[in-house]
């Protein structure tokens, strides 16, 4: 079945820090990618997305790209601030209509 | 604005209850979600609707029921056989039908449910 490994946390940096969070998977077909973000309390929201190799996805100074050779879509920040601080998930979408979460990634920015 | 409005925010039910988690979109999506969130879990999927009047199951549907008479509302009824209920849920909608033609998912901000 579709799965979706990522790195796990709590990640703890200081501000201005370089960030990457790693995530691989595994999907039937031609899967779409997605990074979703979600603040202490509240739903996740899309962050960025790739839908076809190598694309980039960008969105808030967050890239990701989609490389199918390594089934990877590690998702960078060159300098994360302290309003950075959620946790970060990875889900390419499984074959019909499923999305498949990671266990994701919680990221905490200190001044 | 338009989203998706999850209600109630916290709840409360003592083991042997049905109890009925609201969800309300008036984004004009099509598809809907129920995810189950716990902590280093990830998101699990309970139920999805691509259609009014239609729903299918998720990874974890057993103890979870739903309905889907309106294309705005997919209420959750988290019945009594549901062995370890306490958990947050979310919904989400998106406008495609499926997934993989790379469409959003948008959340609401969740109902965390806790079983005494």
């Amino acid at each position: 079945g579709d799965s979706v490994t990522q790195m796990e946390g709590p990640v703890t940096l200081s501000e201005e820090a370089f960030l990457t969070i790693n995530c691989t998977y595994t999907a039937t077909g031609y899967p779409s990618l997605f990074w979703y973000v979600q603040y202490p309390g509240e739903g996740l929201q899309l962050l960025l997305k790739a839908t076809k190799a190598d694309d980039k996805g960008s969105n808030k100074g967050f890239e990701a790209t989609y490389r199918k050779e390594t089934t990877s879509f590690h998702l960078e920040k060159g300098s994360v601030q302290v309003s950075d601080s959620a946790v970060y998930f990875c889900a390419p979408t499984g074959g019909g209509n499923k999305l498949t979460f990671g266990t994701g990634t919680q990221l905490k920015v200190e001044l | 604005d338009g989203g998706i409005t999850q209600s109630p925010k916290y709840l409360f039910r003592k083991e042997g209850q049905n109890v009925t988690l609201s969800c309300e979109q008036n984004l004009n999506h099509d598809a809907m979600y129920w995810y189950r969130q716990d902590p280093g879990q990830g998101l699990r999927l309970i139920y999805y609707s691509q259609i009014v009047n239609d729903f299918q199951k998720g990874d974890i549907a057993e103890g979870y029921s739903v309905s889907r008479e309106k294309k705005e509302s997919f209420p959750l009824t988290v019945t009594s056989a549901q062995k370890n209920p306490t958990a947050f849920y979310l919904c989400a909608s998106s406008v495609q039908r499926e997934a993989r033609f790379g469409g959003e998912l948008f959340f609401g901000e969740g109902s965390r449910l806790t079983v005494l």
